[in-house]
Formats: C-alpha cells, sequence, structure tokens
C-alpha cells in the first residue's frame, strides 16, 4: 500500500469552527488531491497539488482552502465550517507519468 | 466538462459472472478508470484503460469503446467479498490530464 495518512481520522465540529485536515504522504509523489464523497454524488475533486506551493482549485472549492509548503504534506483548511461541508474526505496521490492515484483511510468531518 | 453515469445498484449471486456498464460525456478523454471501494474504505484502484479493448487480470475484465463513450467491468466467478461499491472514473487531457472525474459509483451486493 502506497505510504498515505490521514488526521484526524474523525472529527465532530461546530458551525463557523475553522478546521484543518492534513494528508501526509512517505512517497515523494509530486500530486496530491483532496476529494470529498458524500452519497448521491460520488467523490469530488476540491483542490488538487502538482508541486510545491502549486495548487489549484477543482470542482467544489468554494469554502475550502489549501496549502502545500512541503513535498509530503497537503493540507485542507475549511476556514468556517458548514453544515453542508459534512463529508467523507478522502486525499488522494499519483506520480507523473503514472495513471493511478492511491487514496489515504479518508477523514469523517461532521459539523453540527 | 465531464458527465459519467453507472448504474446505481446491482446485485448477483456468488460464483456468477457481472457486467458493470460506464458511459461518459466528456470535453477531453486521456483514459478510463476502475475503483473498488468496500463499505467505509478508501477506494482502490482496479484497472486502467486508454486503448480500445478488453484488458484482462484475474477475475477482473475492463473494456472500452471509445467512439461510442461506454466502459464495462466484468467480474467473474463471484465471491461473497467482492460486494462494494465500483466507480468509474475518466481521466481529462490537456491541462487537466492528471484530474479524475469519478460517477457516482455502483453498488454491488453478492448474494449466495
Amino acid at each position: 500500500d502506497a505510504g498515505i495518512t490521514q488526521s484526524p481520522r474523525h472529527k465532530v465540529t461546530e458551525t463557523g469552527t475553522p478546521v484543518t485536515l492534513r494528508c501526509h504522504q512517505t512517497e515523494n509523489h509530486r500530486y496530491m488531491y483532496w476529494y470529498r464523497q458524500d452519497p448521491g454524488h460520488g467523490l469530488r475533486l476540491i483542490h488538487y497539488s502538482y508541486g510545491v506551493k502549486d495548487t489549484d482549485k477543482g470542482e467544489v472549492s468554494d469554502g475550502y482552502s489549501v496549502s502545500r509548503s512541503k513535498t509530503e504534506d497537503f493540507l485542507l483548511t475549511l476556514e468556517s465550517a458548514t453544515s453542508s461541508q459534512t463529508s467523507v474526505y478522502f486525499c488522494a496521490i499519483s506520480e507523473q507519468g503514472s495513471h493511478e492515484q492511491y487514496f489515504g483511510p479518508g477523514t469523517r468531518l461532521t459539523v453540527t | 466538462g465531464q458527465n459519467i453515469d453507472q448504474p446505481t445498484e446491482m446485485t448477483a449471486t456468488e460464483g456468477a459472472i457481472v457486467q458493470i456498464n460506464c458511459t461518459y460525456q466528456t470535453s477531453g478523454f486521456n483514459g478510463l478508470f476502475w475503483y473498488q471501494q468496500h463499505a467505509g474504505e478508501a477506494p482502490t484502484f482496479l484497472s486502467y484503460n486508454v486503448l480500445d479493448g478488453l484488458e484482462e487480470k484475474g477475475r477482473f475484465s475492463s473494456f472500452l469503446s471509445r467512439s461510442k463513450g461506454y466502459s464495462y467491468l466484468l467480474l467473474k466467478e463471484l465471491q461473497m467479498k467482492d460486494s462494494a461499491s465500483y466507480l468509474c472514473a475518466v481521466k481529462d487531457s490537456g491541462a487537466g490530464s492528471y484530474q479524475l472525474t469519478f460517477g457516482k459509483g455502483t453498488k454491488l451486493s453478492v448474494i449466495p
């Protein structure tokens, strides 16, 4: 299995609070992604990174920001959490020239 | 943009063969993926097709027809552990060529 960890694995937070999710990889892969997965929607791309300090928006980026200061870490921040951001968040990585994306174990976030 | 359709749910009998279809309409195409996702777990890579035809990998095979915007995943000799969701995903071409767009997934239930 690819070395990807996510923290925390579960979090409950209140509406309006900031939340940061961390994705850490030990594979030295160039590309990193944040997805959310909701019933009836499947996996949707939030943001992605194609290198250190190089990031761009995905399909559902509103309300989210990201940062990547090191190859191994990709942070997803909800500046002010809303109930619509209750979801399971998956991080994924891939290497340039490779077709596969490897997924982390996921973070279940509940915003009350 | 991308539009990907696959059946929501399917049921099949242990030992049988099942075919899960996926159709797509895309502005660019650079390959089609199938992922398996057991409940509460991360998606794992099954197959990748970029050229027309059938790719076989053990009990699993994947077919692609680019002219028809159609793919299927064929699972043979079904086992109970094959009960999972199967996600079809399309890789874009051009500037976003490392991004995947996922269908909503097909939940397969294997019954004795």
